[in-house]
């Protein structure tokens, strides 16, 4: 079964520093690989999506992360964090091969960013 | 250009009552998706159509769920009756389908918070 875990739920860094945002899938095959930030009372923004090709994915603010097939991972990054990078972020995949044109994207828990000034 | 938008934003009703959400997705999208999110758990795929027709709609619950999309252009998500359970978070995303095999993004509405009570 297709799955994304997103192993923290929390995770808390100080403005200025670099952050990392944990994920991993399990899916047959090469996936599709999504990163969607939610601010508060709004909906699911899209920040990155990995295709093809090269590893590191840059993505909107300023955001990258790389996909890394052996490990099955998928982490979000920025170098220096900002408070208003606090959020709510989501991974999330779709298998790349499937039958019936299959579209739906499984989600991860999800973790909630804490910017510190 | 006008995103996805969903109405109402909140949604308060008794158990056994009739509830309908609307989603209009972005303009020219031939892809909608219904996706929801019951507190403390994962975001879950519901639905997809393609123009009007139900590609996919291996996620919806029982059947008192019944979506609708009028024309290929909004879709509707009726419950009815509702439970305790449904309550939760309904997110529309829309896409455009792209020659890349598969790949578009799905861009999200704020979601409608739905509460039984």
């Amino acid at each position: 079964a297709q799955s994304v875990a997103q192993p923290e739920d929390q995770v808390n860094v100080a403005e200025g520093n670099p952050l990392t945002v944990k994920c991993t899938y399990s899916v047959s095959g090469n996936p599709y690989l999504f990163w969607y930030v939610q601010y508060p009372n709004r909906g699911l923004q899209f920040l990155l999506k990995y295709i093809t090709g090269d590893n590191l994915v840059k993505g909107s603010y300023g955001f990258e992360a790389e996909f890394n097939k052996s490990q099955t991972s998928f982490h979000l990054k920025k170098p220096s964090a900002l408070v208003s990078d606090s959020a709510l972020y989501f991974c999330a995949v779709r298998a790349r091969i499937n039958a019936g044109n299959n579209r739906k994207l499984i989600w991860g828990l999800g973790t909630s960013l804490a910017v510190n000034p | 250009e006008a995103g996805v938008t969903q109405f109402p934003s909140h949604s308060v009703i008794e158990k056994g009552q009739t509830v309908t959400l609307r989603c209009d997705p972005i303009s020219g999208h031939d892809n909608l998706y219904w996706y929801r999110r019951v507190m403390g758990k994962e975001i879950k795929f519901l639905l997809h159509f393609v123009k009007e027709s139900k590609q996919d709609e291996s996620g919806m619950p029982n059947n008192r769920f019944l979506a609708e999309r009028t024309g290929g252009t909004y879709s509707t998500l009726k419950v009815q009756p509702a439970e305790l359970e449904d309550s939760g978070v309904y997110f529309c995303a829309s896409s455009l389908t792209t020659t890349s095999g598969g790949a578009d993004t799905q861009y999200f509405g704020p979601g409608t918070r739905l509460t039984v009570l």
